[in-house]
Order: structure tokens, then C-alpha cells, then sequence
């Protein structure tokens, strides 16, 4: 059973710019969650999409944008990038159910120059 | 707003120590407790706590959960190198939103 894939892996991008980071889930999981990972502060939660509608959202910026697909597969996007975005971006994705644990990608490490 | 305090931030224990890590929540409609370990990038699930599962135990980790008094401790005894690594809880609350307190740093000296 493939495991949560994200891509890139690593990115470099120049303040200004914009950028889009991919989550495939697990097979048959239908949540898929996104946060943002910097030294002292945790998992930061962005925002979760379960059956391509946004189910909850944390408190980002609008530049902080996502969605998902008919086949779960997300994308999350920031606009107008800044040096502060740098960062860890991990997603997770959940199986239908509240008593479920969620499973992480290996995250997208996003530096900003 | 879901709250998760965990602490400590950071701990250095030797090998062969037990180390008790903390975490309390404020949380509307609990669901569930989980404790993760990240070691290198992907945090890797430990356990699950719930209403109905308010005891794990695997190998040398063990965790409870307190529902009355809002927290979750894990145990591990007979530390190893190996366990060196940040140790994260999250709750899950309404809408199924987990929420996840900003770690605590175990390092294992030998």
C-alpha cells in the first residue's frame, strides 16, 4: 500500500513568486490536511479538504490557497511569497471516520530567497 | 480555538532513563488523542486515545488519557538513542480538525 506522496520534495523560490505543492493520499482516504512546520512552533494547520470541499481552515493569510481533486489528490498554493514562508509544508490524509489516525508525507522543504 | 500545550519543550535524559511527556487540551468536541514521533521529516503515529481507549501500551511506550482533567502523559522507560526525536500530540476536535501542540524535543544521550 503506497504510502502519502508529495512533490517536490525541495523548493526554491524568490520572494514575489507563487508556488504549488501536491499531496497524493493514501489510496481510498478522503481527508487530506496541510501544515506548515518551522524550529519552535509546531504544525502549524493550514487548511483540510475532505471529498474536494475545504472542511476546516486555520488562520493564514488568503495568500494561502488549496484545493482537491475527484481522485483526493491536493494541491495547496501560496501567492506572493515571502521570507517568512519558508518553511516545512507536510500534508496528511485520513481514512472516512473520526477515530482515524492520519499518515504524513515526507513534506515539501520551501525556501524563499 | 483548539488549544494543545505540551511540555516540556525539551528534554536530555540518558540511556536507560524514563521519560513522562506531557500534554494538555483545550478542545471542543473531543474526538480522540494522538501522539506522533518525527524524527527526520513525516511524523509517525504512535497512538490513538479515546473515550473508550484511555490506556496504550507498546513495548517500552505507554500512554494515558485523563478526560476529566484535560491531558495525556507518554511514558517511555528504558530509553534508547534511538527514541531521540521531537514527540508530537494533537487532539481531535470539531469537524475532525487535529490540532497539533508544538512538540517536545527528547534527546537520548548514550
Amino acid at each position: 500500500k503506497a504510502g502519502v506522496t508529495q512533490t517536490p520534495r525541495y523548493l526554491i523560490k524568490t520572494r514575489g513568486q507563487q508556488v504549488t505543492l501536491s499531496c497524493s493520499p493514501i489510496s481510498g482516504h478522503r481527508s487530506v490536511s496541510w501544515y506548515q512546520q518551522t524550529p519552535g512552533q509546531g504544525l502549524q494547520f493550514l487548511f483540510e479538504y475532505f471529498s474536494e470541499t475545504q472542511r476546516n481552515k486555520g488562520n493564514f493569510p488568503g495568500r494561502f490557497s488549496g484545493r482537491q481533486f475527484s481522485n483526493s489528490r491536493s494541491e495547496m498554493n501560496v501567492s506572493t511569497l515571502e521570507l517568512g514562508d519558508s518553511a516545512l509544508y507536510l500534508c496528511a490524509s485520513r481514512a472516512q471516520g473520526a477515530d482515524t489516525e492520519a499518515f504524513f508525507g515526507q513534506g515539501t522543504r520551501l525556501t524563499v530567497v | 480555538e483548539d488549544k494543545v500545550v505540551q511540555s516540556p519543550l525539551s528534554l536530555v535524559v540518558h540511556e536507560g532513563d524514563t521519560v513522562t511527556l506531557n500534554c494538555s487540551y483545550e478542545v471542543t468536541n473531543f474526538r480522540s488523542l494522538l501522539w506522533y514521533k518525527q524524527e527526520k521529516k513525516a511524523p509517525t503515529f504512535l497512538f490513538m486515545l479515546t473515550s473508550s481507549g484511555i490506556e496504550k501500551k507498546s513495548g517500552r511506550l505507554s500512554s494515558i488519557l485523563d478526560k476529566k482533567e484535560l491531558f495525556s502523559i507518554l511514558n517511555i522507560t528504558a530509553t534508547q538513542t534511538g527514541d531521540s526525536a521531537v514527540y508530537l500530540c494533537a487532539v481531535c476536535g470539531s469537524n475532525y480538525k487535529l490540532t497539533f501542540g508544538k512538540g517536545t524535543l527528547l534527546t537520548v544521550n548514550p
